[in-house]
């Protein structure tokens, strides 16, 4: 049973466009959400991370939104490009940093 | 710096046989883990440790078992191989903050 709900499982993108992804939990125990961006034949790398105290964390063209009541939080990928075609893992973590990752979205950006 | 390395990268086995899968951090974490990858279901976590001579199961530690004699190594143990472990296993290491870093991955097939 997924502690992390992930959606959509895929999308696909133009150039230049906005990826959203969203995930939600249940456990209100969970203090550490990162993501993770995973090419093909590679390893997962994180990409962005936030905490509950902040609503909004933003790393370049990459930016997190936080919902600390609805438990939520999502990933925003803005003027999106080719390079950024991946599958993207959400996760979230107790103080024990064991991750529970959700299923996993993948993007496809056209060119 | 090589990061988190895994041995093998590809592994066919036979129903019944065992295998160890060996992992290799040299960032001097304390933390490190097993995952496994399937489709539509994320990373899963095996089994984890919190520093040498420590192991803990994780979400899915059935059919798996592990150690951590040194501290940089973390090894994933098969001891009768069965088709529903046939999967990319993932090694990761983290330091006693919250990022954890990624190998290559193992995939396995179980046939």
């Amino acid at each position: 049973q997924q502690q992390v709900k992930q959606s959509p499982q895929s999308l696909i993108v133009q150039k230049g466009g906005i990826s959203i992804i969203n995930c939600a939990y249940e456990n209100t125990a969970f203090d550490y959400f990162p993501w993770y961006q995973q090419f093909p034949g590679k390893g997962p790398a994180l990409l962005i991370a936030i905490r509950p105290d902040v609503s909004e964390k933003k790393e370049g063209r990459f930016t997190i939104s936080f919902n600390k009541s609805a438990k939520q939080f999502s990933l925003h990928i803005m003027d999106s490009q080719p390079g950024d075609s991946a599958t993207y893992f959400c996760a979230a973590s107790k103080r024990d940093y064991k991750l529970s990752f959700g299923a996993g979205t993948t993007v496809t950006v056209r060119a | 710096n090589a990061g988190v390395t895994q041995t093998p990268k590809f592994r066919v086995l036979k129903t019944g046989q065992s295998m160890t899968l060996l992992c290799a951090q040299d960032m001097n974490h304390e933390y490190m883990y097993w995952y496994r990858q399937d489709p539509g279901m994320g990373l899963r976590l095996i089994h984890y440790s919190v520093g040498e001579g420590t192991t803990a199961k994780g979400e899915v530690p059935d059919g798996y078992n592990v150690s951590r004699l040194k501290k940089q190594n973390f090894l994933l143990g098969l001891e009768s191989a069965a088709p529903s472990q046939t999967s990319v296993y993932f090694c990761a290491s983290s330091p006693l903050t919250t990022e954890a870093f990624f190998g290559q991955g193992t995939r396995l097939t179980v046939v």
